[in-house]
């Protein structure tokens, strides 16, 4: 069974420094992975979706990679802005379409 | 239009009630989901539809009835829930196949139906 982790889980950094967060899944053989963002109260908004024969995904300030081979994947977010505060989650499906969620990274970003 | 709509955002019922929670997509996606997500916690999936099929239901109590009339739809039936179902339902959708010819796109999910049983 597929198991998602994601570290940290709560993250507090001041404005314009760029981090990383972190995502490790158990079983490497995944379709792709997608990482969400959530406010508060809300939906989710996708962000990436990184296919599994890629290596790299950007959008704006975001940077995804994923390894399959160490099951790992990491979402990079360049000069980060308080208006990225939010959680971030990431997915990787099953056979049947079935996502499996990490439990997340709450991250806080100071002005 | 690329969004999964949703209705109510909110909803207050009793335990006696018999609500539906509503949610749309004109995607063309062939695949549809309800989740369910407790605070500070990841979504918990309840339900899978492919191609309007039950595929998927993950144990879920009776007092939900999942319905998925048409392509474009999902429902999710309520009845004589507990005060423990509190949580914010979401519904999401994809395409069929992760091997689809115009690339494959990921999950998209809608805004979310804030749920309390009082």
């Amino acid at each position: 069974k597929q198991e998602v982790t994601q570290i940290p889980a709560a993250l507090s950094v001041p404005e314009g420094e760029n981090l990383v967060l972190n995502c490790s899944f158990t079983d490497s053989a995944i379709y792709n992975l997608q990482w969400f963002r959530q406010d508060p109260g809300k939906g989710l908004t996708s962000l990436l979706l990184i296919q599994s024969s890629q290596r790299e995904q950007t959008s704006g300030r975001l940077n995804a990679s994923l390894d399959k081979s160490s099951g790992r994947s990491t979402l990079y977010i360049a000069a980060s802005q308080p208006g990225d505060s939010a959680t971030y989650l990431c997915a990787v499906p099953g056979s049947a379409r079935q996502l499996t969620f990490g439990s997340g990274t709450q991250l806080t970003v100071l002005p | 239009d690329t969004e999964v709509t949703q209705t109510p955002k909110h909803l207050v019922m009793g335990m006696t009630n018999k609500k539906s929670l509503k949610c749309e997509q004109h995607m063309g996606h062939r695949a549809m989901y309800w989740y369910k997500q407790k605070a500070k916690k990841p979504p918990e999936l309840m339900f899978v539809y492919s191609y309007e099929k039950l595929s998927i239901n993950e144990s879920v109590p009776s007092r939900f009835s999942p319905e998925c009339p048409n392509s474009s739809l999902l429902n999710l039936h309520l009845h004589a829930l507990q005060p423990e179902d509190s949580a914010l339902y979401l519904c999401a959708s994809s395409q069929g196949s992760f091997l689809e010819p115009k690339g494959y796109h990921g999950y998209t999910f809608g805004s979310g139906t804030r749920l309390t049983v009082v």
